[in-house]
């Protein structure tokens, strides 16, 4: 079992609607939670962290975790084209800095 | 955020020559700097952790004599990748963490090496 999972995609979405993307982690003792997004080409850029359960919201982005089930989601509302982008789930635990990868789902946006 | 940059941004080479990327820290100090390699449509891999004045930790299967990582100041880690051959030609990506490397911290990128070996 992969320690990070996300289904890889493509999740295609129309402009307007809400994304939801998820993430589930076998590591029980996992503490932070990170999405990051990464355009082709290009490096991941941070779009939200999480350490609580619950939800955090930051503009149009919403992060969900659920410690006891082992998940946590992204969801995207109003979703932009510009928003088209591979999604990447990370997970860190309690023992070192590194973090868990998931492989990414690849999200479009369509106009 | 925290600004990190890298150069050069795209590298050609011949296949046997060495070559070094530079992974700086602009507005805080990297007291653990990570290197990932990332190939097409694959998600990125962790290659190396280091922290400054420290040998880098490197993952399994990351042969450490071919890349050399090396920590010299608290906003400046490189990879040399030497001898080089195309199987190395691959997306390089280095990231840095501020402060004391707590459970909260924030990896932050920089933008990327592109590395094509002829």
């Amino acid at each position: 079992q992969k320690e990070v999972e996300q289904n890889s995609g493509p999740l295609s979405v129309p402009e307007g609607a809400i994304a939801s993307l998820n993430c589930t982690y076998s590591d029980r003792v996992s503490q932070s939670f990170f999405w990051y997004r990464q355009y082709s080409g290009k490096s991941p850029e941070l779009i939200m962290s999480i350490y609580s359960n619950g939800d955090k919201e930051d503009g149009r982005f919403t992060a969900q975790l659920n410690k006891a089930s082992q998940y946590v989601s992204l969801l995207i509302r109003d979703s932009q084209p510009s928003d088209s982008a591979t999604y990447l789930c990370a997970v860190r635990n309690r023992s070192n800095y590194q973090l868990i990868w998931g492989a990414g789902t690849k999200l479009i946006i369509k106009p | 955020g925290a600004v990190v940059s890298q150069h050069p941004s795209w590298v050609i080479c011949k296949s046997g020559t060495s070559v070094k990327i530079e992974c700086r820290s602009l507005d805080f100090q990297a007291t653990t700097m990570f290197w990932y390699r990332q190939f097409p449509k694959q998600s990125l891999m962790l290659m190396a952790t280091s922290n400054e004045g420290s040998k880098a930790t490197y993952e399994q299967g990351v042969e450490k004599d071919k890349f050399l990582i090396n920590h010299a100041s608290l906003t400046l880690s490189t990879l040399t990748v030497t001898s080089a051959h195309p199987e190395d030609s691959s997306f390089y990506i280095c990231s840095g963490i501020q402060g004391s490397g707590g459970w909260q911290e924030t990896q932050y990128f920089g933008p990327g090496t592109r590395l094509l070996v002829l």
